[in-house]
């Protein structure tokens, strides 16, 4: 079955540094797409960026960055010079690649609470 | 902003109660989604409609009633919920079901609380 794993429960960075939050995942599809989302305390979820598996080249949007290793099945979001806005909520998501009734499913990992101290 | 609209954003019930969420989009996408959240966990999906279709229901007790009247609307009814059923209710979009690199765009949420 599928399976997204995020290990941080929360992750704290210095305002203007880079930071990490890991996701890998777990499917035996060879089509499948990865997501991140952001979610702060007002509730509505954010898309942030996309990875296709097939994708060669990793993903980037703006200082959002995704480091996809395939063979190790991991999603890293890569969030460069944070801001005080960055402080969220964040989910990694997975869409399976094969039909199921008609409907595609969509997974999120647990999230990673992202705190930036000025 | 975001281009899926969701009214009410909070909702204060009674077990007893019959009340909506509404649910709209104009990206002229073909599948919507409803997903329910409770405090610090990721969202669960509920049901997925695809081209006004129900295609997918996640076993959701039947006091949770969808309705897509067409494709740019999508409604959750409400009707004898438990305090249990407190929560953010999403609703969601992408341009269709059939493809895993279809983004899933989501509403602001509808917060919850039976009371």
């Amino acid at each position: 079955a599928q399976k997204i794993t995020q290990t941080q429960p929360g992750m704290f960075v210095q305002e203007k540094e880079a930071v990490t939050l890991d996701c890998t995942y777990d499917t035996s599809d060879q089509s499948y797409g990865l997501f991140w989302y952001k979610q702060p305390s007002s509730g509505e979820m954010i898309f942030l960026i996309y990875q296709g598996s097939y994708d060669e080249q990793n993903a980037t949007e703006g200082r959002y960055s995704l480091n996809f290793q395939k063979a190790r099945k991991s999603a890293n979001l890569v969030i460069s010079a944070s801001q005080l806005g960055d402080s969220a909520m964040y989910f990694c998501a997975m869409r399976e690649g094969r039909r199921n009734t008609g409907g595609f499913k969509t997974i999120f990992g647990a999230g990673t609470r992202l705190f930036v101290k000025a | 902003d975001t281009e899926v609209t969701q009214t009410p954003k909070h909702l204060v019930m009674g077990m007893t109660n019959k009340k909506s969420l509404k649910c709209e989009q104009h990206m002229g996408h073909r599948a919507m989604y409803w997903y329910k959240q409770k405090a610090k966990k990721p969202p669960e999906l509920m049901f997925v409609y695809s081209y006004e279709k129900l295609s997918i229901n996640e076993s959701v007790p039947s006091r949770f009633s969808p309705e897509c009247p067409n494709s740019s609307l999508l409604n959750l009814h409400l009707h004898a919920l438990q305090p249990e059923d407190s929560a953010l209710y999403l609703c969601a979009s992408s341009q269709s079901g059939e493809s895993s690199g279809n983004t899933i765009y989501f509403g602001e949420g509808s917060w919850l609380t039976v009371v």
